[in-house]
């Protein structure tokens, strides 16, 4: 099983609407982030939660919001997509104690707003 | 502003031969640089990294060169597999022990059989 599962895996929504996409990992990790990835933009950053209580603005963060409902858990809603949300979204996690630095991925949601 | 470019998009190369990924950056307080590899439908995965205080960094048949002073990293991948072709991704993290990581643009890796 994937230690980083994202949900749902492919979403299509009309401008307006409220949508949730949740991230759950089984890694035990502390840290958890969404991304986005765009055409020739890279990953960037929306949100980060280096804990439960620890919730932080990417550079990217308008039109979005977050919640860790727990350790696991890590979930980004849009209030109100709009077609430039249209984008694929990557969760990740890392463990704060590991000294590598190094992320682990889930394997994306393609989001389309029309 | 991108503090972390990849001003190649794609590359192509013939199987067998070096790819060369190069990535230069901008903020001198990054100590800790690292590449993903990313196939269509999945997400990206750790390949690897490299500390400020080294110059290079081998694992196999890839290899990371840091040069500091240019602010620049390079990957090279010898031979080069078809396997290889994906998305490359470099990235960089800041000094002040933030956990967060900053990307570049990508390049796409194609090998050719």
């Amino acid at each position: 099983d994937a230690d980083v599962t994202q949900t749902p895996r492919n979403r299509i929504t009309k401008t307006g609407k409220r949508i949730m996409l949740e991230c759950s990992q089984t890694k035990g990790h502390d840290r958890m982030y969404w991304y986005r990835q765009d055409p020739g933009l890279g990953l960037r950053l929306i949100y980060y939660s280096f804990d439960v209580k620890d919730i932080n603005k990417g550079e990217i963060s308008d039109g979005y919001s977050v919640s860790r409902q727990a350790q696991a858990k890590f979930s980004l809603s849009l209030e109100s997509a709009i077609p430039n949300q249209t984008a694929l979204y990557f969760c990740a996690t890392s463990d704060s104690t590991s000294g590598d630095y190094e992320q682990y991925f889930g394997p994306g949601t393609r989001l389309t707003v029309t | 502003d991108q503090q972390v470019k990849q001003n190649s998009p794609s590359l192509s190369v013939q199987e067998g031969r070096i790819s060369i990924l190069n990535c230069d950056y901008t903020n001198s307080m990054f100590d800790y640089f690292l590449w993903y590899k990313k196939y269509p439908a999945e997400g990206p995965t750790f390949l690897i990294s490299i500390s400020s205080i080294k110059d290079k960094n081998e694992d196999g048949r890839f290899t990371v060169f840091l040069n500091k002073s240019a602010k620049h990293l390079s990957l090279h991948i010898v031979p080069s597999q078809p396997g290889d072709s994906a998305v490359y991704f470099c990235a960089a993290r800041h000094s002040s022990n933030t956990g967060k990581l900053i990307f570049g643009q990508g390049t796409t890796l194609q090998v050719k059989p």
